[in-house]
């Protein structure tokens, strides 16, 4: 059963824009690790950002960050200051036991100029 | 340090023909998967190997069998292709608990 949901399957924004990509999740553990995973047309997996559920405070990289809300198992992610390099599918993940990550379905990002 | 590397790219099987992928990583990590990706279903977890001398079943593992060969090595074999089986598979590893994924380049694979 898909533990990883991103209710988007596309989306668009402008150049220079900022869009918020949404991800929730199922979990029963008090800790555990979130992911959002970019891949370009390249099919290249790259990973964008790590969220570590026990710390409160929001990460960040550069002009991407996320909105971690642990009671509601919601993991968004920012992009600001939108890029043409930016157009990508964006893959939000969770890690369970084992080490296994999970993904959900993806969202297709594309920045338009 | 080339990270993850898969072998081949791409494939072209016929129905009921055997293959195998290779995955190998060069950071020393511990647990390596496989996965595959098919349009809207984001990326399927098929077998992974926690440790060296351990596989486990993933989401859907039917069809498929897998070798960790040393701890640098895992390899996905599919004993009789089907059609259903056209996808691309992904190898991933992972260091530490809770440590990001690296993937591999992915294996375009198709099945006729």
């Amino acid at each position: 059963a898909q533990t990883v949901t991103q209710s988007q399957p596309e989306m668009s924004v402008q150049e220079a824009e900022t869009v918020t990509l949404s991800c929730t999740y199922d979990t029963s553990e008090s800790n555990y690790y979130l992911f959002w995973y970019k891949q370009p047309p390249s099919r290249q997996m790259i990973l964008v950002i790590r969220q570590e559920a026990y710390k409160q405070q929001n990460a960040t990289e550069n002009r991407f960050s996320v909105n971690f809300q642990k009671a509601a198992k919601s993991f968004s992610l920012k992009i600001s200051d939108s890029q043409l390099g930016d157009t990508a599918m964006y893959f939000c993940a969770r890690v369970e036991y084992g080490n296994k990550l999970v993904f959900g379905a993806g969202t297709i990002l594309r920045v338009k100029s | 340090n080339a990270g993850v590397t898969q072998t081949p790219k791409f494939q072209v099987l016929k129905t009921g023909q055997s293959m195998t992928l290779q995955c190998a990583q060069d950071m020393n990590h511990n647990s390596m998967y496989w996965y595959r990706q098919d349009p809207g279903m984001g990326l399927r977890l098929i077998y992974y190997s926690a440790s060296e001398g351990t596989t486990d079943k993933g989401e859907v593992p039917n069809g498929y069998n897998v070798s960790r060969l040393n701890k640098r090595e895992f390899s996905l074999r599919l004993e009789s292709a089907a059609p259903s089986q056209t996808s691309v598979y992904f190898c991933a590893s992972t260091g530490l608990a809770g440590g990001p994924g690296v993937f591999g380049p992915g294996t375009r694979l198709t099945v006729l």
